[in-house]
């Protein structure tokens, strides 16, 4: 069974700095696709970057940015120039190519400061 | 372009009453998926619709829990007889095709809370 895992249940990060959140995972599949999502305070899950695992090239969509180590099954979301927007619950999710369901880690609780 | 659209936002139910939770998905979206999000956990899946069909219901509770993608409206998410532990987050996702690739398009949930 895929697992995802989030090994930092908190991050803070002062406003325009970078922060690094982590995330591995587990799988014996050769297609997938791995996900982060945001969930601010209002609860709505936002979807920020993807990244196919047949691509070598690392996702980025303006500040944010993904280190896809895929040997070492490791899918870690850079935020550069953080803003406090950026507050919020990271998830990182999994998707097998011919599965249906994302698989959920339990989320990183980013905390922005001035 | 509406995105997905669940409804009521916050439900509160008595033990042992139903709760039905609606789900009408983005415009072109044929591909339903309900989540359940406990307390400070992450989401949990529960079910995959196309219309009229279930296509994957691993994650349901074998007991109370249905779920249902009529040809005609919503897709409905059906509790019957609530219990306190059915107090969560329900969140509904929709996509245009059930490729691995396609990002799910979340709704805003529906806040289930038992009495």
């Amino acid at each position: 069974a895929q697992t995802v895992t989030q090994s930092q249940p908190e991050m803070s990060v002062q406003e325009a700095e970078t922060v690094t959140l982590s995330c591995t995972y587990d799988t014996s599949e050769s297609d997938y696709y791995l996900f982060w999502y945001k969930q601010p305070p209002s609860r709505q899950m936002i979807l920020v970057i993807r990244q196919e695992a047949y691509k070598q090239q690392n996702a980025t969509e303006n500040r944010f940015s993904v280190n896809f180590q895929k040997a070492a099954k490791s899918f870690s979301l850079k935020i550069s120039d953080s803003q406090l927007g950026d507050a919020a619950m990271y998830f990182c999710a999994y998707r097998a190519g011919t599965a249906s369901k994302l698989t959920f880690g339990t989320g990183t609780r980013l905390q922005v400061t001035l | 372009n509406a995105g997905v659209m669940q409804n009521p936002r916050h439900l509160v139910r008595r033990r042992g009453q139903e709760a039905r939770l609606r789900c009408s998905p983005m415009k072109g979206h044929s591909h339903v998926y309900w989540y359940r999000q406990l307390p400070e956990e992450g989401l949990k899946f529960m079910v995959y619709l196309q219309k009229e069909n279930i296509i994957d219901e691993s994650g349901m509770p074998k007991e109370r829990f249905s779920a249902e993608f009529p040809k005609e409206g919503p897709s409905i998410l059906r509790i019957q007889q609530v219990v306190r532990g059915d107090s969560a987050a329900y969140f509904c996702a929709s996509s245009p095709s059930k490729s691995g690739g396609q990002p799910q398009h979340f709704g805003d949930g529906t806040r289930l809370s038992i009495l």
